[in-house]
């Protein structure tokens, strides 16, 4: 039932791009990622809604494919302060629950 | 804007004694959450809480854990016997709604049961 994430950990020079990918074998009403600093707590990124409606307020992207349950995060012209653990959370089809389930999480390192 | 606070920040106590650990949501939240985090499990939802009403507890792992919230603007979350196996940190996170919104974490607790 935990959303399967790749890739467990990336490494970028500072303007490379990447990807994180967000997979679940359940139909999702809502997909949510969440940024997670060594020592800190987890910090928000983005929802994504069933029927396309995106809510965030950072400079990165994702979308959101109902049809394979999956959901990816852009990161581009990656930058030092992107360093982290990237969580995506899966909330399942009815979207009433407010549960959402982590997947294991992407770890990405930013080097100069 | 405070944020989530949650007390303590670290805890270090032996095998078999209580623990408790507190949270203050941000105001106007109507949902709060606990959760835990491990290596080896990841972060996990314990329990939530909507307008003070626990929803579902179904990750509670077994009767020594239970929360309580008995306003809006403090929860608890107890471990009576605690066990080795219960160190963790613990997040407590606060949102406007139980779905679809975003959730706002505290800044954790560090338990460390010997």
């Amino acid at each position: 039932q935990q959303p399967v994430q790749s890739p467990q950990a990336v490494i970028l020079r500072e303007g490379e791009d990447a990807v994180i990918n967000c997979s679940s074998s359940k139909a999702l009403y809502s997909v949510h990622w969440y940024r997670q600093k060594h020592g800190e707590a987890p910090v928000f990124l983005m929802i994504l809604l069933k029927g396309g409606e995106q809510k965030g307020h950072e400079k990165i992207s994702a979308s959101f494919n109902e049809k394979k349950q999956q959901s990816s995060l852009y990161l581009t012209a990656s930058q030092l302060s992107y360093s982290g653990t990237y969580f995506c959370g899966t909330e399942k089809g009815s979207g009433n629950t407010g549960k959402l389930i982590f997947g294991q999480g992407t770890t990405l390192q930013v080097k100069p | 804007d405070a944020g989530v606070i949650q007390s303590p920040r670290h805890e270090v106590t032996e095998m078999g004694q209580e623990v408790t650990l507190r949270c203050k949501p941000i105001s106007g939240h109507n949902s709060l959450f606990w959760y835990r985090q491990t290596m080896m499990r990841g972060l996990e939802l314990l329990i939530y809480f909507n307008n003070n009403v626990p929803i579902d507890d179904s990750g509670m792992p077994e009767d020594r854990f239970s929360a309580k919230m008995p306003n809006a603007s403090f929860s608890t979350l107890k471990i009576q016997p605690s066990e080795p196996r219960d160190s963790a940190v613990y997040f407590c996170a606060s949102s406007r709604g139980p779905h679809s919104y975003e959730q706002y974490f505290g800044p954790g607790t560090r338990l460390t049961v010997t």
